[in-house]
């Protein structure tokens, strides 16, 4: 069971870059990682998935070095509006296996 | 739209009196899970399901109960709340066969247990 760490929160200004490195140590091979955002109120919502490398897309970037037994996401320029707890999950559901969200990562986005 | 439905959305409720949330999602998912989230623990599995009639545990089962009768359907019961189960939870669903299909969630129900 991938058990995962994120910092507990981080504060950034607008335009800045964030970035949020989650560990998961016991990773799996076939476990992919996906990054939540998630408002006061809402549920969480998809923003980006890797499993190796680098994956872009037009919201976030998400890092994975070669032995992925951590990850990076990484919010450019960044407004008032991504004030957010930010979620890694790490997990393949395909397998039946639990899906385990990190603490979360409360950041701020100040102007 | 394709959506994760939770009821209600908020629940006051006392002791021992067994309640039922319930979650619905229309996009066909076979996958769907049962989260608890409460301040500083981030979100904790309760149960899963990968395919009707398919449950399993997660982290947090004790105290709950799911039952998976229907493919869009994903009820989570407390036989007998107790006031440790206040919190808020969370139904997600996604398509199962696919790893790096994501949850889709609900909006939450909030449970206060007095």
């Amino acid at each position: 069971l991938a058990k995962t760490t994120q910092p507990i929160s981080m504060d950034s200004y607008e335009g800045q870059e964030v970035n949020i490195t989650c560990s998961h140590n016991n990773i799996a091979t076939n476990d992919y990682i996906t990054w939540y955002q998630q408002f006061p109120s809402q549920g969480p919502r998809f923003i980006i998935q890797g499993y190796k490398t680098k994956v872009t897309n037009e919201v976030a970037s998400l890092f994975i070095p070669a032995d992925r037994k951590s990850s990076t996401l990484s919010l450019p320029r960044v407004s008032l509006s991504d004030t957010a707890v930010y979620y890694c999950l790490v997990g393949d559901k395909a397998a039946g296996n639990k899906l385990t969200f990190g603490g979360g990562t409360r950041v701020l986005v100040k102007p | 739209e394709a959506q994760v439905t939770q009821n209600p959305r908020y629940l006051i409720t006392v002791t021992g009196k067994k309640l039922t949330v319930t979650c619905s999602q229309n996009m066909n998912h076979e996958y769907m899970s049962w989260y608890r989230q409460d301040p500083g623990l981030g979100l904790r599995q309760i149960y899963y399901s990968m395919n009707v009639e398919v449950t399993d545990k997660g982290d947090v089962p004790e105290g709950y109960k799911v039952s998976r009768k229907e493919k869009r359907n994903f009820p989570l019961i407390l036989e007998s709340p107790s006031p440790n189960q206040t919190s808020l939870y969370f139904c997600a669903s996604s398509f199962r066969t696919e790893s790096n299909s994501p949850l889709h969630f609900g909006n939450g129900t909030r449970l206060t247990v007095t």
